[in-house]
């Protein structure tokens, strides 16, 4: 079945570092890929997707790109900053089919 | 829009008490879903739904019930508070036929006591 494989946190990093949070997926098919962010007491929100291999996704500074060879979904920032403290999810789904979510990463960004 | 809308935000309850966590959402999104999540932890899905009048388990629906009278609203019920159903819920919604991902509501927190 489908499955989603993220690196265990807690990140911490100094403020202006460069960022990874590594994500691997098990499929079927061609699925979407996703990463979600949780700021504290918040739900999740979507961040970035990519629908199909070699598409990359990017927002408020994040990219991740869909390598369909390596079946990986790498989130990465070039220059992190405190606000960027929060739970990161990488998650995969089919048209028509439920979303599998990662365990989460939590990332916190010293100043 | 609103998106999808939780209430309420947080709420305690005894031991063998019932309540119902309400969401709405006005996206006309086919999917709905109720999920869990533990401090520190994942997302576990409690209870799922394709359409109106249809509904699902997920991994973890013990202690639970759902509806689906509407596709706007999909409330989820607990009968008999226990502690262990203490965590933060939270409601999603979709349409996985255009791969936009879930919108999620901003969470109820339920301590059982």
């Amino acid at each position: 079945g489908n499955s989603v494989t993220q690196m265990e946190g807690p990140v911490t990093l100094s403020e202006e570092a460069f960022l990874t949070i590594n994500c691997t997926y098990t499929a079927t098919g061609y699925p979407s890929l996703f990463w979600y962010v949780q700021y504290p007491g918040e739900g999740l929100q979507l961040l970035l997707k990519a629908t199909k291999a070699d598409d990359k996704g990017s927002n408020k500074g994040f990219e991740a790109t869909y390598r369909k060879e390596t079946t990986s979904f790498h989130l990465e920032k070039g220059s992190v900053q405190v606000s960027d403290s929060a739970v990161y999810f990488c998650a995969l789904g089919n048209r028509d089919d439920k979303i599998i979510f990662g365990k989460g990463t939590r990332l916190h960004i010293l100043p | 829009n609103a998106g999808v809308t939780q209430t309420p935000k947080f709420r305690i309850l005894k031991i063998g008490q019932s309540m119902t966590l309400q969401c709405t959402q006005d996206m006309n999104h086919n999917y709905m879903y109720w999920y869990r999540q533990d401090p520190g932890m994942g997302l576990k899905l409690i209870y799922y739904s394709v359409g109106a009048g249809i509904t699902d388990k997920g991994e973890v629906p013990n202690g639970y019930n759902v509806s689906r009278s509407t596709t706007e609203d999909f409330p989820l019920r607990l009968e008999l508070a226990a502690p262990s159903q203490t965590s933060v819920y939270f409601c999603a919604s979709s349409r996985p036929d255009q791969g936009h991902g879930y919108t999620f509501g901003s969470g109820t927190r339920l301590t059982v006591v």
